[in-house]
């Protein structure tokens, strides 16, 4: 069984500018969350899909922001990037209540 | 009161030494239980997850739950320097059954 793949695995952007982050969740999971680690923190929850709607969301502002697609794939977009995004942005997929697989993570810069 | 709390640590024990990680939660009516282990700069792991009171065993790993004491802990036995990581407990809260409730982690440092 594939993982949850996560594209891609480092990104260097400029301050103001736009970043995508992909998830493919595991095949039959239908459930996608996003989750924000700045160096040395915890995780902080930023989104949660499921059949294709958005559920919940963390303390974000508004240009956190994301979607699922009908294969359930999923892409996180941060619009006018603050050199505090700067974090492992790591994604996970469910399908019920038997916890969470984790993709390896994209690695955002912020310069 | 946080929902999911841990000692931060760091908690340090010698090589082959048990080491105890504790975990509490808040809502009584939580039904899912994990513990993740996460080596730094990487992603959380899943090693262990427990539904019911009692001990459930993996190997060198013993999940421990006591919903009427609303503790979780996780034993690990001969430690060996390769479980230096970060343990995090995570929560499924009654009434949403997807969404993971994160304590901050136990700071594990196993010394040879």
């Amino acid at each position: 069984e594939a993982g949850v793949t996560q594209s891609p695995t480092h990104l260097i952007k400029t301050r103001g500018q736009q970043a995508t982050l992909r998830c493919s969740p595991i095949s039959g999971h239908t459930s996608v969350y996003w989750y924000q680690q700045a160096l040395g923190l915890g995780l902080q929850f930023l989104l949660w899909y499921d059949e294709g709607e958005e559920r919940n969301r963390g303390n974000f502002p508004p240009r956190f922001s994301g979607r699922q697609f009908p294969n359930y794939s999923s892409e996180l977009n941060v619009n006018a990037l603050e050199l505090e995004d700067s974090a492992l942005y790591l994604c996970a997929s469910s399908r019920s209540d038997r916890g969470y697989t984790f993709g390896s993570g994209t690695r955002l810069t912020v310069v | 009161q946080k929902e999911v709390e841990q000692n931060s640590g760091p908690l340090s024990v010698p090589e082959g030494a048990i080491a105890s990680l504790n975990c509490t939660y808040s809502d009584r009516g939580s039904q899912s239980f994990f513990w993740y282990r996460q080596y730094s700069g990487k992603s959380p792991e899943l090693i262990m997850s427990i539904y019911s009171n009692g001990d459930k065993e993996d190997g060198r790993f013993t999940a421990q739950l006591n919903k009427a004491s609303q503790y979780v802990s996780l034993l690990i036995r001969d430690s060996q320097p390769s479980d230096s990581a970060t343990y995090l407990c995570a929560v499924i809260n009654a009434g949403n059954n997807r969404k993971l409730i994160w304590g901050l982690g136990t700071s594990l440092a196993v010394n040879p």
